[in-house]
C-alpha cells in the first residue's frame, strides 16, 4: 500500500527566506507525485505534478519540487518566500489506472513571518 | 477547459437534519469524481468515488451517502446529521489519460452542525 509522511505539522518562515517542505513516499513502483497547496476556507490547488522525467519539477507560483528515489523523497522548495504563500500544503502520491485513489499526506501548515 | 463547482458555499444545520451538498463538473465527459471531507486540523478522509453514473464505491461507513444521477454530477447526502459531520466537504475529479491522472478540487462546502 501507498502512504506518504508530511513530518513537519507546522513551518515557519520570513518573508523573503527560502522555503522547503518535505515529503516522504512509500509506494512500490514508480510513482506519481504531487504538491497541492490550500489557503484558508478554498479548495486545493494544484502546485505541480512528476510523473516521470526530469526529476527537478517547476511548477506554478515559483514553485519547484525534486523527486529523489534513493531517499523516496518529493520536497517542495521555493527560493523567496512572500506573505501570499502562508497555507496548508499537502504533498499526494498516486498510481495509474483503475479507479484511482491517490493519498494524501496529513499536511504542512506554513506561516510566514514578515 | 474544465471547471468544478460545489454548493452551498457554506452551510449551518441542526443535529438530525438532512443534507445534500452538490458538485458539478463541467468541460469533461465520464469523470471519476470524488468526496473528501476535511475535519478541523486534520487531513482529507475521502469519503466515496464514482467512476461512473450509478457506480458508487465508499470508503468510510458511517451515516453520509452519495449518488451520481447524471454524468457529471455527484450528489452527498445524510438523512439524520451528527454532531461529528462538521467539515470542510471537498469534491475532486480525475483528468488526464491513463499514467497522467491528476486529481482537481472544487471550491468546497464548509458545514457547521449545531
Amino acid at each position: 500500500a501507498q502512504s506518504v509522511t508530511q513530518p513537519d505539522i507546522h513551518i515557519t518562515v520570513s518573508e523573503g527566506a527560502s522555503l522547503e517542505l518535505r515529503c516522504n513516499y512509500s509506494y512500490g513502483a514508480t510513482p506519481y507525485l504531487f504538491w497541492y497547496v490550500q489557503s484558508p476556507g478554498q479548495g486545493l490547488q494544484l502546485l505541480l505534478k512528476y510523473f516521470s522525467g526530469d526529476t527537478l519539477v517547476q511548477g506554478i507560483k515559483g514553485f519547484e519540487a525534486e523527486f529523489k528515489r534513493s531517499q523516496s523523497s518529493f520536497n517542495l522548495r521555493k527560493p523567496s518566500v512572500h506573505w501570499s504563500d502562508a497555507a496548508e500544503y499537502f504533498c499526494a502520491v498516486g498510481a495509474g489506472g483503475g479507479s484511482y485513489i491517490p493519498t494524501f499526506g496529513r499536511g504542512t501548515s506554513l506561516i510566514v513571518h514578515p | 477547459s474544465q471547471t468544478i463547482h460545489q454548493w452551498p458555499a457554506t452551510l449551518v444545520q441542526p443535529v438530525g437534519s438532512p443534507l445534500s451538498l452538490e458538485c458539478t463538473v463541467e468541460g469533461t465527459s465520464n469523470p471519476n469524481l470524488y468526496w473528501y471531507r476535511q475535519a478541523a486540523g486534520r487531513g482529507l478522509q475521502l469519503l466515496f468515488y464514482s467512476v461512473g453514473i450509478g457506480q458508487i464505491s465508499s470508503e468510510v461507513p458511517q451515516n453520509l451517502s452519495a449518488s451520481r444521477p447524471q454524468d457529471r454530477q455527484f450528489i452527498l447526502s445524510s438523512k439524520k446529521l451528527l454532531l461529528s459531520d462538521s467539515g470542510f466537504y471537498l469534491c475532486a475529479w480525475r483528468a488526464g489519460q491513463a499514467g497522467r491522472e491528476t486529481q482537481y478540487f472544487g471550491p468546497g462546502t464548509r458545514l457547521l452542525v449545531l
